[in-house]
């Protein structure tokens, strides 16, 4: 069955610093990762999404996400980090049925230190 | 264009309480989802539809029911609510996978707040 590991529950970086959150998937065939933004009391907000091609994946609010199958892996990047990045944040795998269910991680809580 | 809409925001039940939860699409997707979100476990799909009048059961479905009469509204009901109910539920809509196979993105609502004394 498939399944999604976040291993860090909760980071925390200054402010300007990089950010790398770590997403790591068991699934059969070619994955469909996802990467969603949760802000305090919102819903949830796509970042970005890998369905196939080029394995590095370009987001919004300047994150990226690289695919690598030989890791199972989908980590989420920032090069430099603002305090409004503060927020949860879960990665998705699809199931690759035709339901378009997703199968999410627990979730990474970031801070960020002024 | 709202995108999706739950309401209500909050709610405060007692136990043995009935409500029901109603999500709202206006991007004519197909396929509608209900989640609950509980700390340190993520979200978990409760039910799903893929079309108005269809409805299955997802990882965690005891003790909620649902129904899509139409299209665009998701309906998620508590018959008779317990403590472990207290959650954050969002819904979600999506388009059907497309013929090239791909998944297609999930959008979420804004979620209600839950809490069943």
């Amino acid at each position: 069955a498939q399944s999604v590991t976040q291993p860090d529950i909760h980071i925390t970086v200054s402010e300007g610093a990089s950010l790398e959150l770590r997403c790591n998937y068991s699934y059969g065939a070619t994955p469909y990762l996802f990467w969603y933004v949760q802000s305090p009391g919102q819903g949830l907000q796509l970042l970005l999404k890998y369905f196939s091609g080029d394995t590095l994946v370009q987001g919004i609010k300047g994150f990226e996400a690289e695919f690598k199958r030989s890791q199972s892996s989908f980590n989420l990047r920032k090069p430099s980090v603002h305090w409004s990045d503060a927020a949860e944040y879960f990665c998705a795998v699809g199931d690759g049925g035709a339901t378009n269910k997703l199968i999410f991680g627990t979730g990474t809580l970031l801070a960020v230190q002024p | 264009n709202a995108g999706v809409t739950q309401t209500p925001k909050f709610r405060v039940l007692k136990t043995g309480q009935s409500m029901t939860l109603l999500c709202a699409q206006d991007m004519n997707h197909e396929y509608m989802y209900w989640y609950r979100q509980d700390p340190g476990m993520g979200l978990r799909l409760i039910h799903y539809s893929v079309g108005e009048g269809t409805t299955a059961k997802g990882e965690v479905p005891d003790g909620y029911n649902v129904s899509r009469l139409k299209k665009q509204n998701f309906l998620l009901g508590l018959e008779s609510a317990a403590p472990s109910q207290t959650s954050v539920y969002f819904c979600a809509s999506s388009r059907p996978r497309t013929s090239g196979g791909n998944t297609d993105t999930q959008y979420f609502g804004p979620g209600t707040r839950l809490t069943v004394l």
